[in-house]
């Protein structure tokens, strides 16, 4: 079945510093991916939605300077926190659309990765 | 985006019990629809999906129920066991292309 694979599951980093999160779709072509913010208790808000090999777009209010994603390839997306803050610490969490939704593998999700920033 | 909670919702059961979670969602142009679960700590975990055409789907002890004329959605889960314990979420689209809207999520809780 499809797989996305996301790497860190968790990082704790300095208040200041950058922290790169990958999503990789490990048996399968994703044209599209998404990137996902999750407080606890609290449902997912989309961040952005990424194509490869264009610029993401960003749902209102992200900014793009501060969460940089790059989706070079049709199996990597990175999303970068820029300049991170102790209001940053969240639950990220990617996915990536196959090119024939409507099956069990339109939308597949990563684990996760738990930013915590200090 | 819309149907973003900022509460959880909690539904206690025993084991054995039936579940049903219930969904409203709020675009009437959406036309797919998915059930997640999610344990904490991970990313949300495919369990059943439904498209508008079709007002009731079953899966291996799940089974979703469509009310398009009210934009209701639930999934019934039977003999609700312990590692079912986890947050649900309904998501819609349009097309099953465009991007996923969730809901505000479900925690169920299954008490031996």
């Amino acid at each position: 079945g499809a797989v996305v694979s996301q790497h860190p599951s968790w990082v704790i980093c300095k208040s200041g510093t950058s922290v790169k999160i990958e999503c990789r779709s490990l048996d399968f072509q994703a044209t599209t991916m998404f990137w996902y913010r999750q407080f606890p208790k609290q449902s997912l808000m989309l961040m952005a939605t990424s194509n490869e090999g264009s610029k993401a777009t960003y749902e209102q209010g992200v900014e793009k300077d501060k969460f940089l994603i790059n989706h070079a390839s049709l199996t990597l997306s990175t999303l970068t926190v820029t300049s991170a803050h102790p209001e940053d610490s969240s639950f990220y969490i990617c996915s990536a659309s196959v090119v024939s939704p409507g099956t069990n593998y339109g939308y597949t999700f990563g684990s996760g990765t738990r930013l915590t920033v200090v | 985006g819309e149907s973003v909670g900022l509460h959880l919702p909690t539904l206690s059961v025993q084991e054995g019990d039936n579940s049903i979670i219930n969904c409203a969602y709020s675009n009437s142009a959406s036309d797919y629809f998915i059930w997640y679960k999610q344990e904490s700590g991970k990313g949300p975990q495919f369990i059943i999906d439904i498209r508008s055409n079709m007002d009731k789907r079953q899966g291996q002890r799940v089974t979703v129920l469509l009310n398009k004329t009210v934009k209701h959605l639930s999934l019934q889960i039977a003999a609700t066991q312990p590692g079912d314990s986890a947050v649900y979420f309904c998501a819609e689209n349009i097309g099953g292309y465009s991007t996923l809207t969730f809901g505000k999520g479900t925690m169920l809780l299954v008490s031996p």
